[in-house]
């Protein structure tokens, strides 16, 4: 059983430019959630994606949007970066009738310059 | 809404010692909580949880009882080793109609010393 995977582990953009960040969920987990850790933070909940819609949302602008796809992968986008938006992106999955449960893996790190 | 508050650290401890990690919570209903722990350099793993009132959630010798009256979820640990050495995370979850989502504490630094 593969756990979860995201990738690039490392990324670097200069402000104004756009993101992508992709995350492969748990072998039979349907739900994905994404959280932003800045430094020395704890992880702030950006949103969930559930049948691939969006299905809650923290406080984040809509600059930050996702995809879940059918196989329950999960893209994170983030447009127009800004030098606040650096910190350690967190995707994790769940399993439906368990969602409270979630497992992580282990982050992309990106850089706004 | 939902919070989660610990302890300020860092902390540091010889080898051996007892910990405690202190963590309350303020939630609008009946959270489950959860301990998560961070190495460094990687993701979260999640350490034990506990789902309902007076339940105690245990893994790789530590221990945190779920305790609504005092809204805590302290996080134990009878000996620590070095490779305990990690942030650590109190986190709640409440189901809500648009999913369920996690609200963090700020983390705790653990250092073991030999």
């Amino acid at each position: 059983e593969t756990g979860v995977t995201q990738s690039p582990t490392h990324l670097i953009k200069t402000r104004g430019q756009q993101v992508t960040l992709r995350c492969s969920s748990q072998s039979g987990h349907n739900t994905v959630s994404w959280y932003q850790q800045a430094l020395g933070q704890g992880p702030q909940f950006i949103f969930q994606y559930y049948r691939e819609e969006e299905n809650g949302r923290g406080n984040f602008p809509p600059r930050f949007s996702g995809l879940q796809f059918p196989n329950y992968s999960s893209e994170l986008n983030v447009n127009a970066l800004e030098l606040d938006d650096s910190a350690l992106y967190l995707c994790a999955s769940s399993i439906q009738g368990n969602q409270e449960t979630q497992y992580f893996g282990p982050g992309t790190r990106l850089l706004v310059l | 809404g939902n919070s989660v508050t610990q302890m300020e650290g860092p902390v540091t401890l010889s080898e051996e010692a007892f910990l405690t990690i202190n963590c309350t919570y303020t939630a609008t209903g009946y959270p489950s909580l959860f301990w998560y722990v961070q190495y460094p350099g990687e993701g979260l793993q999640l350490l034990l949880k506990a789902t309902k009132a007076d339940d105690k959630g245990s893994n790789k010798g530590f221990e945190a009882t779920y305790r609504k009256e005092t809204t805590s979820f302290h996080l134990e640990k009878g000996s620590v080793q070095v490779s305990d050495s990690a942030v650590y995370f109190c986190a709640l979850s409440e189901w809500e109609t648009s999913g369920s989502r996690l609200t963090f504490g700020e983390g705790t630094q653990l250092t073991v010393n030999p």
